[in-house]
């Protein structure tokens, strides 16, 4: 099983739409948990952490369970702007703060 | 806002060249990461340190790799002998002293001719 798993998607949906990204995690000692945004050549940028009792940012909305090892970003009433690729990005414990990514899922809004 | 900086951002180099890879990252920050990311493909860790060392590298980080935190701002990479396929977008991170968020520089294009 892959550290950190994604549907790469693409996932092609109208302006307006409501659309959720999946990942799951395989290591159950994980602490940290984050969605990143990368547009096309461009660095990624940290969109959201997830937090265990879920977390809402504007029209984002993240969600973990831990028992499943599971996490989601929910995106309301998408717009044009938000086509990139979502990376789920998990930090396990250590001192080294290291960050285990997933391949991402990408969004394309389409007007 | 404080932010994560790097340069080049665009590096041109011939196979069996040395490169140098700059990034300035937070000043207050003291964890730092290199990625990597090869066109098409997901980011990939090379390496992380902290307090002045290399807490952990991966298996793409082999010899010919080096880092380096020269003077406490800047930190940088080395690829002694590069290969066509380090042709990718290296990305420096770092982390604060409370905190998992990693924060990215925009990157340097890396070509290996």
């Amino acid at each position: 099983r892959k550290e950190v798993e994604q549907d790469p998607g693409p996932f092609n949906v109208p302006e307006g739409a409501t659309v959720a990204f999946n990942c799951t995690y395989s290591n159950s000692a994980s602490q940290s948990f984050f969605w990143y945004r990368q547009d096309c050549r461009k660095e990624p940028k940290l969109l959201m952490s997830v937090y265990s009792s879920g977390n809402e940012d504007g029209r984002f909305t993240a969600q973990l369970n831990r028992a499943s090892q599971y996490i989601s970003l929910l995106i309301r009433d998408s717009k044009l702007s938000d086509s990139a690729t979502y990376l789920c990005v998990v930090g396990n414990a250590g001192n080294n703060r290291k960050l285990i990514w997933g391949l991402g899922t990408s969004l394309a809004v389409n007007p | 806002e404080p932010e994560v900086t790097q340069t080049p951002s665009h590096q041109v180099t011939q196979m069996g060249q040395e490169v140098i890879l700059r990034c300035v990252p937070i000043s207050n920050h003291l964890y730092f990461y290199w990625y990597r990311q090869i066109l098409g493909q997901k980011v990939e860790f090379l390496v992380s340190f902290y307090n002045n060392e290399i807490s952990e590298k991966s298996e793409i980080f082999d010899d010919q790799f080096s880092v380096e935190r020269p003077d406490g701002s800047n930190f940088t990479l080395k690829i002694r002998s590069t290969k066509l396929e380090d042709s990718a977008m290296y990305f420096c991170a770092s982390i604060g002293v409370a905190s998992y968020e990693q924060y990215f520089g925009p990157g340097t294009r890396l070509t290996v001719t």
